[in-house]
């Protein structure tokens, strides 16, 4: 079945550094991807929509410079957390696109979670 | 509303049919969604459910959707142990010349011996 492939998995940094995190959709192409943030025992926030070859779609609130989305191929989307803060810990969720097939489903990684001391 | 609402916890005993429910936001939502996410993990794409379909069987699972009260449900039959986790409904909702999903509040779905 489909597989994306979310990495570091877990990540502990200092404040002020930036942590990069990347999404590669393993056996399809996904010109979308999506990141997603998720607090403890809540649903997920969509952060921004990745498109290949193009600039992100924020969600409202979403500080774009804060969070760098890189989509530079058909099969890796990047976010970069830059000059990390403790506020910005949390678990980051990225998710392709397959549209193969039409039904356009979501595969999700197995998520980061980022500890910012 | 915006919400896309679940129950937040269900316990069921190992063996008996469990039924997580979502009353979702948009009529014009062309797919719905169900994910499990397990402890520290991404989401699992369950099933999914075509807006035109009453219903649809995969094994142990069955999603019925009602679209007049735009509610949809996922019934897992012979409960397992493996199977207590979070389970998310989510709507494919168009915006623009783009879609994407939004997310039910989550079930926990507890499975006691």
């Amino acid at each position: 079945g489909a597989v994306v492939s979310q990495h570091p998995s877990w990540v502990i940094c200092k404040s002020g550094t930036s942590v990069k995190i990347e999404c590669r959709s393993l056996d399809f192409q996904a010109t979308t991807m999506f990141w997603y943030r998720q607090f403890p025992k809540q649903s997920l926030m969509l952060m921004a929509t990745s498109n290949e070859g193009s600039k992100a779609t924020y969600e409202q609130g979403v500080e774009k410079d804060k969070f760098l989305i890189n989509h530079a191929s058909l099969t890796l989307s990047t976010l970069t957390v830059t000059s990390a803060h403790p506020e910005d810990s949390s678990f980051y969720i990225c998710s392709a696109r397959d549209e193969s097939g039409g039904l356009g489903a979501q595969h999700f990684g197995d998520g980061t979670r980022l500890s910012i001391l | 509303g915006e919400d896309v609402e679940q129950s937040l916890f269900l316990s069921v005993r190992e063996g008996d049919s469990s039924v997580i429910n979502c009353t979702y936001t948009d009529s014009s939502s062309t797919y719905l969604y169900w994910y499990k996410q397990e402890p520290g993990a991404g989401l699992q794409l369950l099933t999914y459910i075509f807006s035109n379909m009453d219903m649809k069987q995969d094994q142990r699972l069955t999603v019925l959707l009602n679209k007049k009260d735009k509610h949809l449900s996922l019934r897992i039959a012979d409960t397992q142990t493996g199977d207590s986790a979070i389970y998310f409904c989510a709507e494919r909702k168009r915006t623009g010349t783009a879609s994407k999903l939004t997310f039910g509040t989550g079930t926990r779905l507890q499975v006691t011996l």
